[in-house]
């Protein structure tokens, strides 16, 4: 199993520019998950889903969007970027009945 | 709002030597407790975690922690370091049972010196 894979690793984005996060993982998990950790945090929670056709929001929603068409995507957009945008973003999933969560690698966004 | 914090945020050992890693949450009522272990440039790896029984959890790489409900704690302890524990680790709880969302400390680096 590759687990989540998350694409793409490193991007550079302007200001007002969109884009998508990927996220797929491989482990027929339920649950998925996208944070956003900024430097010396925490990681925050953006959104979640318990399934597919299922989302809901986290601590931080404001500026993107989700969706969850199947089981294995979970893509993060950003319609608008902001400089308040940049940050690590992590993709993880977790099966039904299980507690631990498997993080991706984290995508690293910069919006200038 | 619930909460989640990590007393230090950098914590520098000698190898060999015991290091403790302190964490507080702000409500004890059914909680989920987690460390994660961060290395340089890659995603988080479960260390352990505490869901109910017995209050003193161990995990792998020899690290354990202790649930302590009246002092809503719950520190990740090991007796004798390794210069390969360098990384950041986090505490994260949660207080739904369901969805099981997280809510994350700020992160203790620990810096292991030779």
């Amino acid at each position: 199993n590759a687990g989540v894979t998350q694409t793409p690793k490193f991007r550079i984005l302007k200001i007002g520019q969109s884009m998508t996060l990927q996220c797929t993982q491989d482990m027929n998990h339920n649950y998925m998950y996208w944070y956003r950790q900024d430097p010396g945090m925490g990681l925050k929670l953006i959104y979640y889903s318990v399934g597919a056709g299922i989302t809901d929001k986290g601590e931080v929603p404001n500026g993107y969007n989700v969706s969850r068409s199947t089981t294995e995507d979970f893509p993060l957009r950003l319609e608008l970027a902001a400089p308040s945008q940049t940050s690590v973003y992590f993709c993880a999933s977790r099966p039904s009945g299980g507690n631990e969560q498997f993080f991706g690698p984290g995508t690293r966004l910069t919006v200038l | 709002a619930q909460s989640v914090t990590q007393l230090d945020s950098q914590v520098p050992v000698f190898e060999e030597a015991p290091v403790e890693l302190r964490c507080n949450y702000s409500s004890s009522v059914s909680v989920y407790l987690f460390w994660y272990v961060q290395y340089p440039n890659q995603g988080l790896q479960l260390l352990l975690k505490y869901l109910s029984g017995s209050t003193l959890v161990k995990g792998i790489n020899g690290f354990e922690a202790e649930f302590n409900k009246s002092q809503t704690s719950f520190h990740l302890r090991k007796p004798s370091v390794h210069i390969s524990d360098t990384a950041e680790y986090f505490c994260a709880v949660s207080w739904d049972q369901g969805a099981q969302k997280l809510v994350f400390g700020q992160g203790t680096r620990l810096t292991i010196n030779p």
